[in-house]
């Protein structure tokens, strides 16, 4: 079975805070994760990828993998209201040639 | 012109018609996707191509059929589709598909109504 977890929220956070989204995932044999942006009504925008245990930063967003608690997280620093949207997890699953995608979490960012 | 485009953006059709949503992708990817997507679910993978060959198909019914003239242009085409296909509909493209490590790009999504 092949499946991606994330809680659907809303998380709210107030402005300029630190927004953490979580994301677990079924099998260990698991190598890619990316994560999405979809703002409401909006297509999926991709964020970050990370392929490696251990954190990977680029701007106010960094991801964190840990394969072996086969979990990975997003932070998004000093959090805007632009960042209010939902964040979807993908992963390929088992190392598998597809993505799966989790729910999503919808962030609020409130000024 | 943006990396993947979709038409029409908004499309109602009765439980009889026939229509076609069309996908273009301008980045020179060789792997093309439909997915989707309904509210309070995760996206669900429709179809794959991969070199204009279809690689997977996720026991989507035969009322949706998709069609991949070249590695740029990808169709799904509509036939007496019923009311729980009232979705949004999302092309995406990556670079290969081999392995899963590549990104997936997407394009804005049909929004499709069935009445």
């Amino acid at each position: 079975q092949k499946e991606v977890e994330q809680n659907s929220g809303p998380l709210s956070v107030p402005e300029g805070a630190i927004a953490s989204l979580n994301c677990t995932y079924s099998d260990r044999g698991s190598q890619s994760f990316f994560w999405y942006r979809q703002y409401s009504g909006k297509s999926p925008e991709l964020i970050m990828s990370i392929y490696s245990n251990g954190d990977k930063e680029d701007g106010r967003f960094t991801a964190q993998l840990n394969k072996a608690s086969q979990y990975v997280s997003l932070l998004i620093r000093d959090s805007q209201p632009s960042d209010s949207a939902t964040y979807l997890c993908a992963v390929n699953i088992g190392g598998y040639s597809t993505l799966t995608f989790g729910k999503g979490t919808m962030l609020l960012v409130s000024p | 012109e943006t990396g993947v485009t979709q038409t029409p953006r908004h499309l109602v059709m009765g439980m009889t018609n026939k229509k076609s949503l069309k996908c273009e992708q301008h980045l020179g990817h060789n792997a093309m996707y439909w997915y989707k997507q309904s509210a309070k679910k995760p996206l669900e993978l429709m179809f794959v191509y991969s070199l204009e060959e279809r690689v997977e198909n996720n026991s989507v019914p035969s009322r949706f059929s998709p069609e991949c003239p070249n590695s740029s242009h990808l169709f799904l085409h509509l036939h007496t589709l019923q009311p729980e296909d009232s979705a949004l509909y999302l092309c995406a493209s990556s670079q290969e598909m081999t392995g899963g490590n590549q990104p997936q790009h997407f394009g804005d999504g049909t929004r499709l109504s069935i009445l």
